[in-house]
């Protein structure tokens, strides 16, 4: 049971090119989320999603868009990727309601 | 806003010692409140919710709503308690999760 995968592990971008950091569960969860890790700032959230072709934002969405054309995976795209957005991310996962969130094991990114 | 602080960012305590990690929050509604823990080069993972009123590894949490309170205590910390910890408040109909700045605990032998 692989849980909650996410690639790349690590990347490092140029100011102004664009990626997508690939998220996927096989626990048929219907809630996906994503997280960036700061120091000194602890998690905060990106987007979300509560199911199939639903989004919404999170505490700081700017410079990133989501989509959710499936319950498995949930893609993060930064279009322009700027040095502000270097941080670790986590992709998370859960079931119905207030329940446990799974996470994955993150992936770093440097944007120089 | 919903908030929630960790006013200790490190956190250090010799083996055998009791461990309180501290955490606040600030929400007007009826908060969900969980303890989740990194250890090294391992994933994020639930601790415990304090809903289920159990004790995980020796660690309990009680929440206090008159102090808006919700913090972790042990009472004799082990090494393998060494990680970061973080507080996190759930609201909006549990849709949003939001994190505390985490403290990092290590236990001295």
């Amino acid at each position: 049971n692989a849980g909650v995968t996410q690639t790349p592990k690590f990347q490092v971008l140029k100011t102004g090119q664009s990626m997508t950091l690939q998220c996927a569960q096989d626990m048929n969860h219907e809630y996906m989320s994503w997280y960036r890790q700061d120091p000194g700032m602890g998690l905060r959230l990106i987007h979300y999603s509560v199911g199939a072709g639903i989004t919404d934002q999170g505490e700081v969405p700017n410079g990133y868009n989501v989509s959710r054309s499936t319950t498995e995976d949930f893609p993060l795209r930064l279009l322009s990727a700027a040095p502000s957005q270097t941080s670790v991310y986590f992709c998370a996962s859960r079931g119905q309601g207030a329940g446990e969130l799974f996470f994955g094991e993150g992936s770093r990114l440097t944007v120089l | 806003a919903q908030r929630v602080t960790q006013p200790e960012k490190l956190l250090s305590v010799f083996k055998g010692a009791p461990v309180e990690l501290k955490c606040n929050y600030s929400y007007s509604g009826s908060p969900e409140l969980f303890w989740y823990v990194q250890y090294s080069r391992q994933r994020l993972q639930l601790l415990l919710r304090h809903i289920s009123r159990e004790s995980i590894k020796g660690f309990t949490a009680d929440l206090n709503k008159g102090e808006t309170s919700f913090h972790l205590k042990k009472p004799f910390a082990q090494e393998e308690d060494s990680a970061m910890y973080y507080c996190a408040l759930s609201y909006q109909g549990a849709q949003k999760l939001v994190f505390g700045q985490g403290t990092r605990l290590t236990i001295n032998p």
